[in-house]
């Protein structure tokens, strides 16, 4: 069945660093891909979304490219700041608009 | 800006116990979602419901389940007879008719 795998955390850079949280999926057909980002106390929240193979979303610094050969959607940023310590998620979309996340990588910025 | 609101925040309850989850979803939104997420583990689809009946639901949304819309704003969430391994996160969504759900903050349901 679908899946979607993603990068264990908690994963802590120093400000400025380079970020890859890895994500893979496995799905019959082409679903849409997501990022959704958790800020402690708030509710998920769309990052960046790709809806077809080679797509690129972006947002915020944040982007990552819907690759169907390699079945991913890493999500990368050149240069992370401590406001953006929180916890991320990958989702995939099925045919019926319901979202199959992964477990979601926490994410801590220091100064 | 619009939000999905979810109350209360965190809610304790003996096992066997009903519980109902509220959420009030933002108001221009069609379709409405269940979502949980047992500590550690990932965010699970439980159901989608819209135009007043439900459109989707996934194997852990059993008879335990239920959900409604009483009334043009509330979307709730009940479960009858609560189970330790009911303890989780449980997040309400909506979308209007593009792509994106919109999330509330969740409601962190403990089961004793």
């Amino acid at each position: 069945g679908n899946s979607v795998t993603q990068m264990e955390g908690p994963v802590t850079l120093s400000e400025e660093a380079f970020l890859t949280i890895n994500c893979t999926y496995t799905a019959t057909g082409y679903p849409s891909l997501f990022w959704y980002v958790q800020y402690p106390g708030e509710g998920l929240q769309l990052l960046l979304k790709a809806t077809k193979a080679d797509d690129k979303g972006s947002n915020k610094g944040f982007e990552a490219t819907y690759r169907k050969e390699t079945t991913s959607f890493h999500l990368e940023k050149g240069s992370v700041q401590v406001s953006d310590s929180a916890v991320y998620f990958c989702a995939q979309r099925n045919s019926g608009y319901a979202l199959n996340f992964g477990k979601g990588t926490s994410l801590l910025v220091t100064p | 800006e619009p939000e999905v609101t979810q109350t209360p925040s965190h809610q304790v309850t003996q096992m066997g116990q009903e519980v109902i989850l509220r959420c009030v979803p933002i108001s221009n939104h069609l379709y409405f979602y269940w979502y949980r997420q047992i500590l550690g583990q990932k965010v699970e689809f439980l159901v989608s419901f819209y135009n007043n009946e439900i459109s989707e639901k996934s194997e852990i949304f059993d008879d335990q389940f239920s959900v409604e819309r009483p009334d043009g704003s509330n979307f709730t969430l009940k479960i009858r007879s609560t189970k330790l391994e009911d303890s989780a996160m449980y997040f309400c969504a909506s979308r209007r008719l593009e792509d994106e759900q919109f999330f509330g903050p969740g409601t962190r349901l403990t089961v004793l």
